[in-house]
Formats: structure tokens, C-alpha cells, sequence
């Protein structure tokens, strides 16, 4: 059984950066894109970007100054660093792999609050 | 950006009735289209891909179709565990886009 955990800090300052982790038990991360995706109530759900286990990386323009995605697959793990945050970074953020582009394993989701 | 639309935003139904809802995109996305249910507190769970492909495990009564920039996610004997968000999101063009979902309630 595939299981994806998402960790990380639940509260943010404005301006500092948001790093998240997603770490994956149950199979093998090689040769699946591991993606963020995040929900909020004012944007809905958005794709962040994702990552190839080969190091090719595709990030939302919206975002893409703002982002970065790396992958660990001796550890199984993939993580999202968002730098220069705001109150509109405030989101429940999932990963997700497995499926190519509509990723069939998700995580439970983590919030994340921007704010002083 | 591909815009996904949905309708209609909320559908109220009983249960064993026929559910019907629908997605639209803004322009084509072939048949990269895949629907995803979700209930409160737990990540999207997916349901149909390439528009009518049914994910593993998820139940018959499940069915998905349509092609471009119309598409149906069908419902066919509503049971309690179905009520739910769903939500449609193209994987044609990137960034990939999700619709802003249809609840379906009681």
C-alpha cells in the first residue's frame, strides 16, 4: 500500500521561505513524477510543478521564481522550498505521485499559514 | 493557462439516484482528462483518468467520458460514501489545471 506524508512547519512569517517534505512508503519513487499541489479556498486546487526522478523539473509560472523541488530517491522522499512567501502562500499543500499526470497517490495534506 | 469549468457547482441528490456532472475546458485537451473525488480532510482521491479510464479499485458505477472540451463524470447508483467534492483536471497543457469542483450533497 502506497502512503505519502507530508511534513513540514505549519506556521510561516511573510517574506521567510516555506520547506516541505513528502516522504513515501510502500514503493518506489524511480521513474514516477513527484508533484505539489496545493488548495486554498480563494484559488482552489493549483499545481505547483513537479519533478522526474531523472532531475527534470517543470514549475508553474504563477510560481516559478518563487520555487524549488528536489527529489531523494535513495530516501524516498521529494520536498518543495517557496521562498518570499505571503498571506496568499496560506494553503493546504499535498504531494502526489504515481499516474504520470493525474497522480493516483496523495498525501493528506498539510496547512500552511503565512502570517506574523 | 487552460480554464476548467464545472457544473453545476452544487448537485443535490438521494441515494441510488443518477448523478451527472460535467467539465469544460477552454480549449482542447484531447482526452487528458481525469476526475478526482474528495471528502473533508483527506487528499484527492482519483477516480477516472484519459477521460474514461477507471482507476484501480474505483467501483463501476463510476464512468467518465467525453472528449476536447466536454467532458461527464457519471454517477450511476449514488451510495452514502459518495458524497463528496469532485473535481476534473487537465493534463493536455501545462500548468496543468483543476476545475473549481462540484459538490454533491444530500
Amino acid at each position: 500500500q502506497v502512503q505519502l506524508q507530508e511534513s513540514g512547519p505549519g506556521l510561516v512569517k511573510p517574506s521567510e521561505t516555506l520547506s516541505l517534505t513528502c516522504t513515501v512508503s510502500g514503493a518506489s519513487i524511480s521513474y514516477y513524477y513527484c508533484n505539489w499541489i496545493r488548495q486554498s479556498p480563494g484559488k482552489g486546487l493549483e499545481w505547483i510543478g513537479y519533478m522526474y526522478y531523472s532531475g527534470s523539473t517543470n514549475y508553474n509560472p504563477s510560481l516559478k521564481s518563487r520555487i524549488t523541488i528536489s527529489v531523494d530517491t535513495s530516501n524516498r522522499q521529494f520536498s518543495l522550498t517557496l521562498n518570499s512567501v505571503t498571506a496568499a502562500d496560506t494553503a493546504v499543500y499535498y504531494c502526489a505521485t504515481g499516474g504520470g499526470f493525474a497522480p493516483e497517490f496523495w498525501g493528506q495534506g498539510t496547512l500552511v499559514t503565512v502570517s506574523s | 493557462e487552460i480554464v476548467m469549468t464545472q457544473s453545476p457547482a452544487t448537485l443535490s441528490v438521494s441515494p441510488g439516484e443518477r448523478a451527472t456532472l460535467s467539465c469544460r475546458a477552454s480549449q482542447s485537451v484531447s482526452g487528458n482528462l481525469a476526475w478526482y473525488q474528495q471528502k473533508p480532510g483527506q487528499g484527492p482521491r482519483r477516480l477516472i483518468y484519459g477521460a474514461s479510464t477507471r482507476a484501480t479499485d474505483i467501483p463501476a458505477r463510476f464512468s467518465g467520458s467525453g472528449s476536447g472540451t466536454e467532458f461527464t463524470l457519471t454517477i450511476s447508483s449514488l451510495q452514502s460514501e459518495d458524497f463528496a467534492v469532485y473535481y476534473c483536471q487537465q493534463y493536455d497543457n501545462w500548468p496543468f489545471t483543476f476545475g473549481p469542483g462540484t459538490e454533491v450533497e444530500i
